[in-house]
């Protein structure tokens, strides 16, 4: 069946530091990769999204690569705020029939001032 | 107005109990879900109605009942409440497209005294 593996968290950096999420895949198909974010005491919401080899997702100066060869969807994000403390989860949805997204465990990202 | 709402927003109650949880989804979307997530804020998929039509029944135990009175609405019924049922439990609804996306409600934080 489909799995997402992502790395554990939590992650703490510096505002203004590097951030990489690492996200890892196995699935039938053609899936579509997605990353979801989830700030405190609030549902998840869709932060990027890429449906084909090589595509790349971008939003919030964020941004993730669609990579078949090595079933990745690393997440980056070249200087994080303090706003951006939030846990991210990996996910991918089945390329056919009904939608069922599968999840990572999610990674728990803390930014210091 | 809020896309996809749930209530009660906390839930206390002592184990055996008998309690629900209502969504509503104001997005016109066909399909609709229940999470859960727990303390490590795992997320893991419960069940997806379509069109009022149950269509994904993971292992859950029968205690836990969904009900679709319309395409809008996805109650979840839990009987007997367990210790092990405190969690998180999100609704969400899917926009249908062929990448669509995932829109969640607030969650519901369920306690099991």
């Amino acid at each position: 069946g489909n799995s997402v593996t992502q790395m554990e968290g939590p992650v703490t950096l510096s505002e203004e530091a590097f951030l990489t999420i690492n996200c890892t895949y196995t699935a039938t198909g053609y899936p579509s990769l997605f990353w979801y974010v989830q700030y405190p005491g609030e549902g998840l919401q869709l932060l990027l999204k890429a449906t084909k080899a090589d595509d790349k997702g971008s939003n919030k100066g964020f941004e993730a690569t669609y990579r078949k060869e090595t079933t990745s969807f690393h997440l980056e994000k070249g200087s994080v705020q303090v706003s951006d403390s939030a846990v991210y989860f990996c996910a991918l949805s089945n390329s056919g029939g009904y939608q069922k997204v599968t999840f990572g465990i999610g990674t728990k990202l803390q930014v210091i001032p | 107005d809020t896309a996809v709402s749930q209530t009660p927003k906390y839930l206390v109650t002592q184990m055996g109990n008998d309690k629900s949880i209502k969504c509503e989804q104001n997005l016109g979307h066909d399909t609709m879900y229940w999470y859960k997530q727990d303390s490590k804020k795992f997320l893991k998929i419960m069940f997806s109605y379509n069109n009022k039509e149950l269509i994904i029944n993971e292992t859950v135990p029968n205690r836990f009942s969904p009900k679709s009175p319309d395409k809008a609405h996805l109650n979840l019924h839990i009987n007997s409440l367990e210790l092990g049922d405190s969690a998180v439990y999100f609704c969400a609804s899917w926009s249908g497209s062929g990448a669509g996306e995932l829109f969640f409600g607030e969650g519901s934080r369920l306690t099991v005294l």
